[in-house]
Order: C-alpha cells, then structure tokens, then sequence
C-alpha cells in the first residue's frame, strides 16, 4: 500500500539555524499538509496546500515557516531561523480529495539545541 | 474558533469490553471528522473518516457516528484487544480564513485494554 514518507527521522539543529523537512505525499494526492505535535501535547494544524499554494494557515504558521512543492513529488517544509520551541514531531499528511481520508507519514522528530 | 475535546482522556478496560471514545467540536460547520489511532512514538493511523452528510461509518469492530447540529462523534469499539491500546485523536476540518481546508485536532483518549 502507497506510504507517506518522510525524512529525516531524527534532524537535530542549532537554535538559529535553518531546517528543511521532507515529504514524499503519495502519488495521485492532491492535498498536502503539515502538523506537528510538541512531546505530550496534542497534533496542531500548520499548514493546507492546494493547486501549488496555500489553502490555509495556523497563527503557528508565522514569516519563519514557509512550504514548497519544488517539483512533482516532495512537499518541504521550512523553517528559517529555529528556536528551542520549535523542537517538536513534524507530520505530513495528504488526500486525494476532501471526501477522502488524510494518509499521514511517521514524522520527523526535530530537536533545536 | 473551533475548539475540540474529547472525553475521558484516559480509559482502562479488561479484554472483551465493548467501549464508547467521545469527541465534542464547538462549531458544527465542518467539511467531515476523522479518527485515528496513534500508538507511542508513530504516526496517526486513519481508521474512519465521516462526511459531514453522514451519521455513522463501520470498520470492522469499529461504529463512528457523527451528530453534527450537537457537535458530538462517537467511537464504539466492540469485544476490545490489547492490540486497541493506543491514544485515539477525532480531527475536524473545518472553514479556515479562506477555505474548507483547516484541520483542528482533539487531545486524544489514551486507551489501555488490560489482558
């Protein structure tokens, strides 16, 4: 069965610098997305993309993250300058279409030092 | 704003049990409700998605139903496993600011089925 991927797995960082998190949606998916889930707290919404844009935004998603389909297959996510609150699991997800189930990948652990 | 929650936040059960998870949304304009399974350390798994036209959708020994104009969904699990320990998260989707694309999350039950 077709998987969401993601990578790293693990991608640890200096606080300030710049990190670029990886998904591969599957392939006849149509909408992609990214959450993420700080230790023991619950999945937040960051971010919905559509038709090469963005569909819509958390208040999360703030000028230092940005998201990008950079050619047919990989959906990034990007944040600019990291901070320590910003140590979290990252998820992708996507669907076909709204009346279809959202597949999620198994997330990438970010940890800022 | 949508708010999610979901009741109780911790459950234990002995084997065999039938159980009902209980999600509640404040804002009853939502596109469908989704409820996964998320085991330590893993991604979510999807286990029924219902359309907001719809009042139920089964899965094996899984029953969600869905009552929009309350805000309630419920997850009936029948004749539980240990293999059903888990958290499980209801997810709605919802109007953002500009589209039917905005999907908030309840703060999962954690469920533990005692052998």
């Amino acid at each position: 069965e077709p998987e969401v991927t993601q990578t790293p797995s693990h991608q640890v960082t200096q606080m300030g610098q710049e990190v670029i998190l990886r998904c591969v949606p599957i392939s006849n998916h149509l909408y992609f997305y990214w959450y993420r889930q700080i230790l023991g707290q619950k999945v937040e919404f960051l971010v919905s993309f559509y038709n090469n844009e963005i569909s819509e935004k958390s208040e999360i998603f703030d000028d230092q993250f940005s998201v990008e389909r950079p050619d047919g297959s990989n959906f990034t996510l990007k944040i600019r300058s990291t901070k320590l609150e910003d140590s979290a699991m990252y998820f992708c997800a996507s669907t076909p279409g709204g009346v279809q189930p959202q597949h999620f990948g198994d997330g990438t652990r970010l940890s800022i030092l | 704003k949508q708010e999610v929650t979901q009741i109780p936040a911790a459950l234990s059960v002995p084997e065999g049990e039938n159980l009902v998870l209980n999600c509640s949304f404040t804002d009853s304009a939502i596109y469908n409700l989704q409820w996964f399974r998320q085991d330590p350390g893993k991604g979510l798994t999807s286990l029924l998605l219902i359309q907001s036209s719809q009042r139920e959708q089964t899965s094996g020994r899984l029953n969600a139903s869905l009552d929009k104009s309350s805000g309630r969904s419920t997850l009936y699990i029948a004749a539980s496993q240990p293999g059903d320990s888990a958290t499980y998260l209801c997810a709605v989707r919802g109007y953002g600011k500009t589209s039917y694309d905005k999907v908030i999350f309840g703060p999962g039950t954690s469920l533990s089925v005692i052998p």
